[in-house]
């Protein structure tokens, strides 16, 4: 299994404040991924990461920031939640982007935000 | 647009049947891979199957095959010999090129499987 941990697991809190969620991988991979997976749609992609301090955005990223300062660590940042953010979102990462079988994203457990 | 549309919402096999689950995708870049992932009632992703648009052969994966039809569009997941753990969601994605603005990755709304003993 690919080495990536999520943090926290379950976190609840509430309509306009700060979240901040952290993945981190041991796998030395270039490309990391934020989704968030809601019913009726699926997977969607936030933001990405292409390497230390290369972001670009996905196709759900108002009111999303990320960050990236060292090559395991890939930060989302929900700067003043909503109820529309309440959602599972999981990290993934990918060796490559482009190129066969290790373009394959490997996913996180998941993290469960609830904004009340 | 790219586009991924999995038809069958839910699904029932018997144990130690074949099971095969549906998949089309539409996109006008030449270059994409297809995946399958499965999400159990746990809630984990778990990588499945690859397959790449050059590729010439149907990927295999153990129990998992991957029925790749590129002149249809279809990238069917085949699981042979069903397990009472193989019930699970299912989702189909794929990747192409958008070289104005990126990649993009995008899932279908996956199938529910469902192995009966």
């Amino acid at each position: 299994d690919a080495g990536i941990t999520q943090s926290p697991r379950h976190k609840v809190t509430e309509t306009g404040t700060p979240v901040t969620l952290r993945c981190h991988q041991t796998e030395n991979h270039r490309y990391m991924y934020w989704y968030r997976q809601d019913p009726g749609h699926g997977l969607r992609l936030i933001h990405y990461s292409y390497g230390v301090k290369d972001t670009d955005k996905g196709e759900v990223s108002d009111g999303y920031s990320v960050s990236r300062s060292k090559t395991e660590d890939f930060l989302l940042t929900l700067e003043s939640a909503t109820s529309s953010q309440t959602s599972v979102y999981f990290c993934a990462i990918s060796e490559s982007l482009l190129a066969g079988r290790t373009e394959t994203q490997y996913f996180g457990p998941g993290t469960r935000l609830l904004v009340l | 647009a790219q586009k991924i549309t999995q038809t069958q919402p839910g699904m029932f096999v018997q144990e130690k049947e074949a099971v095969t689950l549906d998949c089309t995708y539409d996109t006008s870049d030449p270059s994409y891979g297809l995946f399958w992932y499965k999400q159990p009632s746990s809630g984990e992703m778990i990588f499945l199957i690859y397959q790449g648009s050059y590729d010439q052969q149907n990927a295999t994966e153990g129990r998992y095959s991957l029925n790749f039809q590129k002149a249809r569009k279809s990238a069917n997941l085949v699981i042979s010999a069903s397990q009472l753990g193989d019930s699970a969601m299912y989702f189909c994605a794929m990747r192409d090129s958008e070289y104005t603005g990126g990649f993009k990755t995008i899932f279908g709304a996956g199938t529910r499987l469902f192995v009966k003993a």
